[in-house]
């Protein structure tokens, strides 16, 4: 299973675009990429999954790198709402849906 | 669409003692799964179920047990509670086990062995 490296910490100021990078150097051909987030103490949310190219939803944009060895999670306009702890997860292939869940970044959003 | 549902939300056990997790999702979701989470970590895979009636187990199934008999619901037992099972327990269900869906969790369930 492809593995991830997140910095364990990051600070964005509110409004502010938080970028949060993710380095999956052994991923293979066929993972994807998903970002998770947990707000304290509830179940993780899905936020954004891509394979190969960016990827853009109501909540964030994916961009992964040409090589895909590394994903940039961009929260356009951060809001002291978005402070979580971001998961940057490789989806293991086949057909066990499991995510395989590091120790992510806490991201504070300060006012 | 209530999502994925669970309950208790917190439960505080004796060591020896057994109880069933319920979860329940209402989105024809085909695969579901637990996770556990202790304090400070990521979550971690205990069992899942790719369709109704099939079950497998995942990176820390020892003592938890699960069935599939619907598509809607997967409970998760403990056999006999140890504290090493104080955790929070989340449930999660996808449209199928492809890794092109996301998965949606629930709420969680905070458990407690003394």
């Amino acid at each position: 299973d492809a593995k991830t490296t997140q910095p364990p910490s990051m600070d964005c100021a509110e409004g502010r675009a938080a970028n949060l990078p993710c380095n999956h150097s052994t991923i293979s051909g066929n993972e994807y990429v998903y970002w998770y987030r947990q707000i304290h103490s509830q179940g993780p949310q899905y936020i954004i999954h891509g394979l190969k190219n960016n990827e853009t939803n109501e909540m964030a944009s994916l961009i992964i790198t040409e090589d895909r060895k590394s994903s940039t999670l961009i929260l356009p306009h951060a809001t002291l709402r978005d402070t979580a702890v971001y998961y940057c997860i490789v989806r293991v292939s086949g057909n066990t849906g499991k995510l395989i869940f590091g120790q992510g970044t806490t991201l504070q959003v300060k006012p | 669409n209530a999502g994925v549902t669970q309950t208790p939300k917190f439960q505080v056990l004796k060591t020896g003692q057994s109880m069933t997790l319920q979860c329940a999702q209402d989105m024809n979701h085909e695969y579901m799964s637990w996770y556990r989470q202790d304090p400070g970590m990521g979550l971690r895979l205990i069992h899942y179920s790719v369709g109704a009636g099939i079950t497998d187990q995942g990176e820390v199934p020892n003592g938890y047990n699960v069935s599939r008999s619907t598509t809607e619901d997967f409970p998760l037992r403990l056999l006999s509670a140890a504290p090493s099972q104080t955790s929070v327990y989340f449930c999660a269900s996808s449209y199928s086990a492809s890794s092109s869906y996301e998965q949606y969790f629930g709420p969680g369930t905070r458990l407690t062995v003394t």
